[in-house]
């Protein structure tokens, strides 16, 4: 399996200020043959299923606020909040699918500071 | 629209067999490229990825669990549905069901059930 990690466990940053996620994957989740990074990003709210942020690294899902964006490439990722907003408040997983025995990471929690 | 919704019992005892069904509307699963997962996760833990069966009956499980799961689909009920056997404490987690995004050559998942909690006590 590919294992995924995830860093902080948690962070509290203030209202307007930019958040930043890192996720690793024990493993390249690059596809050679179409170039493209097999790596999401899900948001879950207290309560609430996760909702799917970012595809393929950092093509953002229809409807997903531009302060959301994705980067990196190969084994190394991560998500940025550019100015974060009290709605924010979440935990943040990414996934691999570059493997079909897909996998989570452990999340990480962000709040307001 | 798209929804999901999963169905079981909230209690099942240690080594019972767990069945969950995830009924669903919007799409079929008859259509190439359709999927549905199934991913649990434990209170206060993080998602785990159970099972996924696609539109051409393909199936995938985790290698962790494989000896345990079975999903299957019925196609003309809108129904999947995930069976666990030889539950234990441990399994006691919200089971949620998910739309897998089409147009993607990989699996993530854009439409999820509210999910079940199942808990197993004696």
């Amino acid at each position: 399996d590919i294992v995924m990690t995830q860093s902080p466990d948690s962070l509290a940053v203030s209202l307007g200020e930019r958040a930043t996620i890192n996720c690793k994957s024990s493993q390249s989740v690059l596809y050679s043959s179409n170039n493209k990074n097999y790596l999401a990003w899900y948001q879950q709210k207290p309560g609430q299923p996760p909702k799917l942020l970012i595809y393929w690294a950092s093509t953002r899902e229809s409807g997903v606020p531009d302060r959301f964006s994705g980067s990196g490439s190969g084994t190394d990722f991560t998500l940025t909040i550019s100015s974060l907003q009290a709605e924010d408040v979440a935990v943040y997983y990414c996934q691999q699918y570059y493997s079909t025995h897909l996998t989570f990471g452990p999340g990480t929690k962000v709040d307001i500071k | 629209q798209i929804t999901l919704k999963e169905s079981g019992p909230t209690l099942v005892k240690p080594t019972q067999t767990l069945t969950l069904t995830c009924t669903f509307s919007g799409f079929s699963l008859s259509t190439s490229g359709v999927g549905v997962g199934w991913i649990r996760q434990p209170p206060g833990k993080a998602l785990e990825w159970l099972a996924l069966i696609y539109w051409d009956d393909d199936k995938r499980y985790s290698p962790s669990l494989k000896s345990r799961l079975t999903i299957t689909k019925d196609t003309s009920k809108n129904q999947v549905v995930l069976t666990m056997t030889n539950m234990d404490p441990v399994d006691t987690a919200t089971y949620y069901c998910a739309h897998r995004r089409r147009d993607l050559s990989g699996t993530t998942f854009d439409y999820w059930g509210q999910g079940t909690l199942v808990t197993v006590s004696s």
